[in-house]
């Protein structure tokens, strides 16, 4: 079955620092991989997309490549800023796009 | 463009009172809308899948007649919690997606914080 299994946090940096949250799934035919950001006491807002493998997202400095043959799709940013602190969840959505499949989220706080 | 608006933001009622969240497709028209409850700290659970013109689609575990489903029109889906106890005290979000592939995202509303006294 789709799965997806996603770096536990909670993370914290400090301004400028280089993130790296891990994202790797499982998956039957080829998904779509997206990243979404929840603020606290907000919805989730989409941060990024990749529909086929080798697939470059990016969006507000934040970047993550479809890699088929490490079934991944990590979420980096060269430099962190303390808005950036929120929660990432790693999500998959089927080909069909009946199912979507969410991470537990990681917590990221940046500190100044 | 793809704005999910989602209402009211925040409930605070008494137990035994039905509460009812919109959820509407602001600037697209949206075939299938999808519910989700948050607990704190964790994940999005889907509640159900809510089509248009159809009945919705729950998942296993989540109770039809506690949480009506209704998506009378291609830009809003409505969620009643019926006879709410504190139980129910949650996160609820829905979301929406432009299309029917699996390669569209699905858009969010900003959540309905309810709290059931």
């Amino acid at each position: 079955g789709n799965s997806v299994t996603q770096m536990e946090g909670p993370v914290t940096l400090s301004e400028e620092a280089f993130l790296t949250i891990n994202c790797t799934y499982t998956a039957t035919g080829y998904p779509s991989l997206f990243w979404y950001v929840q603020y606290p006491g907000e919805g989730l807002q989409l941060l990024l997309k990749a529909t086929k493998a080798d697939d470059k997202g990016s969006n507000k400095g934040f970047e993550a490549t479809y890699r088929k043959e490490t079934t991944s799709f990590h979420l980096e940013k060269g430099s962190v800023q303390v808005s950036d602190s929120a929660v990432y969840f790693c999500a998959l959505s089927d080909r069909t796009g009946n199912q979507f499949y969410f991470g537990t989220g990681t917590s990221l706080t940046v500190i100044p | 463009g793809a704005v999910v608006s989602q209402h009211p933001s925040w409930v605070i009622c008494k137990s035994g009172t039905s509460v009812k969240i919109e959820c509407r497709s602001l600037d697209f028209q949206a075939t299938t809308m999808f519910w989700y409850r948050q607990f704190p700290k964790q994940s999005l659970m889907l509640m159900a899948t809510s089509n248009e013109g159809s009945k919705a689609t729950y998942e296993q575990g989540v109770e039809k007649d506690k949480f009506l489903i209704n998506h009378a029109s291609l830009t809003l889906s409505t969620l009643t919690v019926t006879s709410a106890h504190p139980e129910d005290s949650s996160f609820y979000i829905c979301s929406a997606r432009v299309g029917g592939y699996g390669n569209q995202p699905q858009h969010f509303g900003d959540g309905t914080r309810l709290s059931i006294l």
